[in-house]
């Protein structure tokens, strides 16, 4: 069965700390992977995109990992300003079908002064 | 750029009554997607349209009807509301279907009494 977990379900942190978010996914044949980021009472937005391929990349603060082999991609955020406090979203595509996208329930991480 | 725009953004409604969700992208997306997102649960897809002139089942389609109105435009609609469809509406569009990359609306929050 083609799932995604995320872990933690929400994390605090304060201000200036690094943290790092899970998300580990059985979806298979593998397309891609996605994080996106959502504010309280708006829709998500697009973080990154990782492929087969791919192991690392960043965008300013966040870097996110993925590991084909164990089916496992982090999202590491560094420095984290009041401003990452959101939902964190994992979504995986599948490389078949037009209903193909994975999501997880999402990390909700709060950045706190 | 407006890029997905939904209305209305708040909705109450009486069980057993009707309401048809707007949405509409400006980005010359073929692909257009309707998810609900509950606490704990994700976003959940509800109908999609791969191209314009179709439409398919999601995940959870029962008690909503859509209509791929032309390119730009996909509404979704409650013929008779019930309860348990309280939720968060997003309407999503990307440029091919199963593309991870969505743009999403900034969703509607319906409650139903």
């Amino acid at each position: 069965k083609n799932q995604v977990e995320q872990s933690p379900q929400s994390l605090i942190i304060l201000e200036g700390k690094n943290c790092t978010l899970q998300c580990n996914y059985t979806v298979s044949p593998f397309s891609n992977l996605r994080w996106y980021k959502q504010d309280t009472g708006r829709g998500p937005v697009s973080l990154t995109i990782m492929t087969f391929s791919e192991n690392t990349k960043s965008n300013g603060r966040y870097t996110a990992t993925l590991d084909a082999d164990t089916k496992q991609s982090s999202l590491h955020i560094t420095a984290s300003q009041l401003s990452d406090s959101a939902s964190y979203i994992c979504v995986v595509s599948a490389k078949t079908g037009a209903n193909n996208l994975f999501f997880g329930t999402g990390t909700r991480l709060t950045v706190i002064p | 750029n407006a890029g997905v725009t939904q209305t209305p953004k708040f909705q109450v409604l009486k069980t057993g009554q009707s309401m048809t969700l707007q949405c509409a992208q400006d980005m010359n997306h073929n692909s257009m997607y309707w998810y609900r997102q509950d606490p704990g649960m994700g976003l959940r897809l509800i109908y999609y349209s791969a191209s314009e002139g179709t439409t398919d089942k999601g995940e959870v389609p029962n008690g909503y009807n859509v209509s791929r109105l032309n390119k730009r435009e996909f509404s979704l609609r409650l013929e008779s509301a019930a309860p348990s469809q309280t939720s968060v509406y997003f309407c999503a569009s990307s440029d091919l279907p199963g593309d991870t990359e969505a743009f999403f609306g900034q969703g509607t929050r319906l409650t139903v009494v």
